[in-house]
């Protein structure tokens, strides 16, 4: 089956600085790679997600990039916020309802 | 609120007690899911419904017992649990059960004494 690997497990920045967190992936035949935020008591929610035929996509402060060739996929987090720390999933799918989770990066941003 | 209900949000049971999990989605989504997530591990699918019928279980124990009365309700019917079963079980909703994207509600936090 599928596997995910997500790094780092744990992610300090100060205000207004930039994060990433890596994915791999070990399946090729994966297309669709969603990630999830999830905030303390609450469950994962979607903030952005990407399709195998692109590369890069972008939403406000949120891009999402794809190497398909190298199996990995990241996001990029700019300017980043307070209310920005969480706890972030990655996943991979190559069927639409299975879907393969990271371990989670735990985010905080430092006012 | 992303439109996904669960109750009770934490349940304490012992290994021989018999509980339910309730999940109710007001989106009028037809695919419903459960997913287990310990501490440290990915989150882990357990059951997938599409329009009432199973269709994905992935080889979870018996003790945990999936219903699914119609679209919107989902339960989880629990019985002799271990203590290695605690976690946060997931509920989450899609439009269809391939490609869409998941809602998930609160979960509940469950220990297994």
């Amino acid at each position: 089956g599928e596997n995910v690997e997500q790094h780092p497990s744990t992610l300090s920045v100060q205000e207004g600085d930039s994060a990433v967190i890596k994915c791999t992936y070990s399946d090729s035949a994966s297309n669709y790679f969603p990630w999830y935020k999830q905030e303390l008591g609450k469950g994962p929610q979607l903030i952005i997600d990407i399709r195998s035929n692109v590369g890069e996509k972008k939403d406000q402060r949120i891009a999402v990039t794809l190497n398909k060739t190298a199996k990995h996929f990241s996001l990029h987090i700019t300017e980043t916020q307070p209310e920005d720390s969480a706890v972030y999933f990655c996943a991979a799918s190559k069927t639409g309802n299975q879907f393969y989770f990271g371990t989670g990066t735990s985010l905080t941003v430092i006012p | 609120e992303t439109g996904v209900t669960q109750t009770p949000r934490h349940l304490v049971m012992g290994m021989t007690n018999k509980k339910s999990l309730k999940c109710e989605q007001h989106l009028g989504h037809n695919a419903m899911y459960w997913y287990k997530q310990s501490a440290k591990k990915p989150l882990e699918l357990m059951f997938v419904y599409n329009f009432k019928e199973q269709t994905e279980n992935n080889s979870v124990p018996s003790r945990f017992s999936p219903e699914c009365p119609n679209s919107s309700h989902l339960f989880l019917h629990l019985h002799t649990l271990q203590p290695e079963d605690s976690a946060l079980y997931l509920c989450a909703s899609s439009l269809g059960d391939r490609g869409y994207e998941q809602f998930f509600g609160p979960g509940t936090r469950l220990t297994v004494l």
